[in-house]
């Protein structure tokens, strides 16, 4: 299968501070990402949708401003949260669709466990 | 509003023996579902996918059946093994290439 990575794996940072979380398709061209956010014992949650070129697309009750979502090439997109606060911990995942995949399957990044202090 | 359910949070079953998972929805109709297999602090890992014109899929030791009238999947791993302890999760979609909406997952815990 297709793989994706996620750099960091995981992050400790203070109130306030951001934090940037690289997701990467390592052998095939991502046209579309997704981020999820995944809470203890709870089901992933879908947070934004991008397109590489375009902006990415909120899902309701995610405030775009403070998590900045770029997809810049068809092997990258970041997601940066800003003024990072305690409730912002969680395991964040992204996936990957694109042109070798067949058209239903998503492959998953390993995820980032965000921890804010 | 769209709702996903997967019937146990928890399910403990003895090595060889089948584990039968199931997976209920309301409010939607789907393209087609998926299941995905996760380990603790990892992202899930794609196992199953079946569309909605389909009532059964197999791969290896796995079987997926879809029943759109009973809005419920069956997922069945046949002679279960310690390594198969895992959450699984279900997945739904609609169209290609969009989000895939979860489930809470079932934590399946096999026993030697």
């Amino acid at each position: 299968g297709a793989v994706v990575s996620q750099h960091p794996s995981w992050v400790i940072c203070k109130s306030g501070t951001s934090v940037k979380i690289e997701c990467r398709s390592l052998d095939f061209q991502a046209t579309t990402m997704f981020w999820y956010r995944q809470f203890p014992k709870q089901s992933l949650m879908l947070m934004a949708t991008s397109n590489e070129g375009s902006k990415a697309t909120y899902e309701q009750g995610v405030e775009k401003d403070k998590f900045l979502i770029n997809h810049a090439s068809l092997t990258l997109s970041t997601l940066t949260v800003t003024s990072a606060h305690p409730e912002d911990s969680s395991f964040y995942i992204c996936s990957g669709v694109g042109d070798r995949i067949s058209y239903n399957e998503q492959f998953f990044g390993p995820g980032t466990r965000l921890t804010v202090l | 509003s769209q709702k996903i359910e997967q019937n146990s949070e928890a399910l403990n079953i003895q090595e060889g023996k089948t584990a039968t998972l199931t997976c209920n929805y309301t409010n939607y109709s789907p393209a087609y579902l998926q299941w995905y297999r996760q380990d603790p602090g990892r992202g899930p890992v794609f196992l199953l996918l079946i569309r909605e014109n389909e009532k059964e899929k197999r791969k290896e030791r796995l079987k997926v059946t879809f029943d759109t009238t009973l809005k419920q999947s069956l997922f069945h791993i046949t002679a279960s093994q310690p390594a198969d302890s895992a959450t699984y999760l279900c997945a739904l979609g609609d169209q290609a290439g969009t989000a895939l909406i979860f489930g809470k997952g079932t934590t399946l815990s096999v026993s030697s």
